[in-house]
């Protein structure tokens, strides 16, 4: 099974800021996945990260708010840009282990101010 | 595009009771459904993993069901214990796309 780490684990963090969100994993995957989980709700899908590709991104989520970026098979960022309040969450990042079960990082648990 | 509802939203046991927990699926084409479970301010622990070719899964006293054709999935836990105080999640996925939540039960067992 895929071993993800996240940094930061949490941060405060002042609006207008930016952050970005680290995702390691300890074996090479093709697809790596992000989510947000506001506070009391359930995981939400940012965006599809697949290592030399533009990440796909859902609906109610864009790349100048959300740049991800993959530059290899291991590896992976998310920025929160021009962050507000409304950004408070719990950012995962989850990898696919193929043809098996989907394995989630830690999470960054993250307060904007 | 595929929706993953669970009920209860919240349910509360004694110890020792068995209970089931409901996941409803809207696209029955799936390739993955997978239980997890939350612990407050943690992350997602997987739990039980049950491919589209199968019918179930068991791990101790956790019991995952699968039936494509309604288009629902249950989790049984058996003999329950205050430490499986937890949030349940459901999700659902399609060969290479993300999983889709569900919005998750919270489950409290009372000793």
């Amino acid at each position: 099974s895929a071993v993800i780490s996240q940094k930061p684990s949490r941060d405060i963090c002042q609006r207008g800021t930016s952050l970005t969100i680290q995702c390691q994993v300890d074996s090479q995957v093709t697809m790596m996945f992000w989510y947000r989980q506001q506070p009391g709700q359930s995981l939400t899908l940012i965006a599809t990260a697949n290592q030399g590709s533009e990440a796909t991104y859902e609906s109610g989520f864009v790349i100048d708010k959300f740049p991800i970026s993959r530059p290899n098979l291991t590896f992976s960022t998310l920025t929160v840009s021009n962050m507000s309040p409304e950004d408070s969450s719990i950012y995962l990042c989850s990898v696919e282990d193929p043809g098996g079960p989907r394995f989630f990082g830690p999470g960054t648990r993250l307060t904007v101010l | 595009k595929q929706e993953v509802t669970q009920i209860p939203a919240a349910l509360s046991v004694p110890e020792g009771e068995n209970l089931v927990l409901n996941c409803s699926f809207t696209d029955s084409a799936i390739y993955n459904l997978q239980w997890f479970r939350q612990d407050p301010g943690k992350g997602l622990t997987s739990l039980l993993l049950i491919q589209s070719s199968q019918r179930e899964q068991t791990s101790g006293r956790l019991n995952a069901s699968l039936d494509k054709s309604s288009g629902r999935s249950t989790l049984y836990i058996a003999a329950s214990q205050p430490g499986d105080s937890a949030t349940y999640l459901c999700a659902a996925n399609q060969a290479g796309t993300a999983l889709i939540f569900g919005k998750g039960t919270t489950l409290s067992v009372s000793s």
